[in-house]
């Protein structure tokens, strides 16, 4: 089955681009079933979508993200990109990538999950 | 923007039910997923479309979605559920996913 694993630097220093790749295996990317999504999580907090992209490079993102977030995919490694820029503390946070699929009645379903990057914003 | 609230806690004990809600203006007309997060690893989908279940996951997860409120409820409680829930919806007034603040179930 499908399965997803974030890659990236583990700590940004304040001000800069905060940089995460998530490769999907088992699957592809290019299926026109799903979108590929970005969720976070900050240290003992709760869940916030960050945004998502479809193989074409359609993209949606978070209102309250959308000025720092560059959300974007790449087929032929199999494997889609996050970029956060002017990072503070505030976006010390687990990052999720996760799958979007859609139900008989719903197009906003999230699995499978990616184990999730711990990224740290410090100086 | 679209708000969900959910109780910061839940305590069960084991054999028991357990009821988790969600509370969102008119919830009713949306779809409900829920997400449970055992410590340390990543949310797992456990019912989607209010009250569906993907496959694999146990017919004691079940879940409802009525008016104001939607509720996820665990049947015959086992240690191994103890986790924290997220209910989730789509608020198509802003094209925006939202979430719950999750609620920790303990099991006693």
């Amino acid at each position: 089955q499908v399965q997803l694993q974030e890659s990236g630097p583990g700590l940004v220093k304040p001000s800069q681009t905060l940089s995460l790749t998530c490769t999907v295996s088992g699957g592809s990317i290019s299926s026109g079933d799903y979108y590929w999504s970005w969720i976070r999580q900050p240290p003992g907090k709760g869940l916030e979508w960050i945004g998502y992209i479809y193989y074409s490079g359609s993209t949606y993102y978070n209102p309250s993200l959308k000025s720092r977030v560059t959300i974007s995919v790449d087929t032929s490694k199999n494997q889609f990109s996050l970029k956060l820029s002017s990072v503070t503390a505030a976006d010390t946070a687990v990052y999720y990538c996760a799958r979007k699929y859609c139900s008989s009645t719903s197009c906003y379903l999230f699995d499978p999950w990616g184990q999730g990057t711990l990224v740290t914003v410090s100086s | 923007s679209y708000v969900l609230t959910q109780p910061p806690s839940v305590s069960v004990a084991p054999g028991q039910t357990a009821r988790i809600t969600c509370g969102g203006n008119n919830i009713g007309s949306k779809s409900v997923h829920w997400y449970q997060q055992k410590p340390g690893q990543a949310p797992v989908l456990v019912v989607y479309d209010d009250s569906d279940r993907p496959s694999g996951i146990p017919e004691r997860f079940s879940g409802s979605n009525s008016g104001n409120t939607a509720t996820l409820t665990i049947s015959r409680v086992e240690a191994g559920d103890e986790a924290d829930y997220y209910c989730q919806v789509w608020d198509s007034s802003s094209d925006y996913v939202v979430f719950g603040g999750g609620t920790k179930l303990t099991v006693l």
